[in-house]
């Protein structure tokens, strides 16, 4: 019964080539996001997503596409992936509830780019 | 630009000492959480505080907010091998808008 799902959990390819991670939520949250965690464990955030349309794009670089079909799926694509995209990739979904909104996230997708 | 910074980056204390993590920054929040993460998972919120100088206690754990609303401390009263993980501060700038802390790995030696 996981509430944030993502898939795969690790992953390791070599650079130039292209990757999805999907996520999913049973939670019935209407916002997801897509957060990326450096090997100095500094979290940031990449996308932000609210009933299937973009609200936050945080300056992150158009080889990562994400696509929402609908709000309980939030994928993320990399194009021609760069050794510096190696991190953890988490996905997390809230619902907005006025200030401090719990945002609960997957267990995260490691990838690393050889 | 880091908008907030967390110290101590690292801390390993032993069993039944009690420490203070800090959450600083020059910004204003709406409000500020407080996460926990473990090896291979996700982060998992603690607490959340909104109001300046608002003080919640979640067992050995004390959370306070500061009066002007951009930092906030974390204080562990007899830490304990189980407290053992990553502490995140995370700060509201907007609607669905975080900012996590620079972290603080904290190691509790039995």
């Amino acid at each position: 019964d996981t509430a944030v799902s993502q898939t795969p959990k690790y992953l390791v390819t070599q650079m130039g080539n292209d990757k999805s991670i999907k996520c999913e939520q049973n939670l019935g949250h209407d916002t997801m996001y897509w957060y990326k965690q450096d090997s100095k464990k500094f979290l940031k955030i990449m996308f932000s997503y609210n009933n299937k349309e973009l609200i936050i794009n945080e300056t992150v670089p158009n080889r990562f596409s994400p696509k929402s079909p609908d709000k309980a799926h939030l994928n993320l694509h990399i194009n021609s992936l760069e050794l510096g995209d190696s991190a953890v990739y988490f996905c997390a979904s809230s619902q907005l509830q006025g200030a401090g909104n719990t945002i609960y996230f997957g267990e995260g997708s490691w990838l690393t780019v050889v | 630009t880091q908008l907030l910074e967390q110290s101590p980056q690292f801390l390993s204390i032993q069993e039944g000492e009690n420490l203070t993590v800090y959450c600083n920054s020059s910004s204003v929040f709406s409000s500020l959480q407080w996460y926990r993460q473990e090896p291979g998972e996700g982060p998992v919120l603690l607490v959340t505080v909104v109001t300046g100088g608002e003080v919640k206690k979640l067992k050995r754990l004390t959370f306070q907010f500061g009066d002007a609303r951009k930092d906030s401390s974390l204080h562990i009263t007899a830490a304990q091998p189980g407290d053992t993980g990553l502490y995140l501060c995370a700060g509201e700038r907007g609607t669905y808008k975080y900012i996590f802390g620079t972290g603080t790995r904290l190691k509790v030696l039995a």
